[in-house]
């Protein structure tokens, strides 16, 4: 069966390192995206990408980066983890089209910055 | 003012129940209009989507879109333990715009 995976569920991390929280999808969906989810403001949207060397930023996107090389991955990297990146991390993949209304998730990463 | 505003509960009902979740909007170019079910320390699910105004039904569950007043609800028929989750009310104004997110409503229903 097709899946989205993310590695690794659990992650803790100093104040300054570099962070890389991966994602992986075998749905060949061209839609791949990354949400933070915190208490009090739901989901919101990291980065996104609608295909290979595509990338755009969403509405959190400071401190962050992603790259998209193939159809399967887009690893989301924290260039200098802060205590405020402390959250829960879901990829996100979905068909082209545009309509992201069919959003397949991950299980999400759980990282905390001490 | 957020773009959409979800009471985030929690909500307790008696297994049997029917529930009813809420969600409002500002933004007047949502056209699509989703839910998702999500268990605790799990990704979220589609449960419903719906396009524009209008209802639609699924098993137990009924969404409901009232544009006029920028009010969408899921009822849940008959609610059983299993529906037990966090319930994430999305829109989206067209095709390639962003998906927004209400904070989500607890639900439990107790046996």
């Amino acid at each position: 069966d097709a899946e989205i995976t993310q590695s690794p569920r659990h992650k803790i991390t100093e104040t300054g390192r570099q962070v890389t929280l991966a994602c992986h999808q075998t749905w060949n969906h061209n839609n791949m995206f990354w949400y933070r989810q915190d208490l009090g403001h739901g989901l919101r949207l990291i980065h996104y990408s609608y295909g290979v060397q595509d990338t755009n930023k969403g509405e959190v996107s400071d401190g962050y980066s992603v790259s998209r090389s193939n159809t399967e991955d887009l690893p989301l990297t924290l260039e200098s983890a802060a205590s405020s990146q402390t959250s829960v991390y879901f990829c996100a993949s979905s068909e082209a089209g545009g309509r992201n209304t069919e959003a397949f998730f991950g299980q999400g990463t759980r990282l905390t910055v001490v | 003012q957020k773009e959409v505003e979800q009471d985030p509960g929690p909500l307790s009902v008696p297994e049997g129940a029917i529930v009813s979740l809420n969600c409002t909007y500002s933004n007047s170019a949502f056209q699509y209009f989703m839910w998702y079910r999500q268990y605790s320390r799990k990704g979220p699910e589609l449960l419903m989507y719906t396009y524009s105004s209008g209802n639609k039904e699924d098993g137990r569950f009924t969404a409901q879109v009232d544009k006029s007043s920028k009010y969408i609800s899921l009822f849940i028929r008959d609610s059983q333990p299993s529906d037990s989750a966090t319930y994430l009310c999305a829109m989206q104004a067209g095709g390639y715009q962003k998906v927004t997110f209400g904070i989500g409503t607890k639900l439990q229903v107790i046996p």
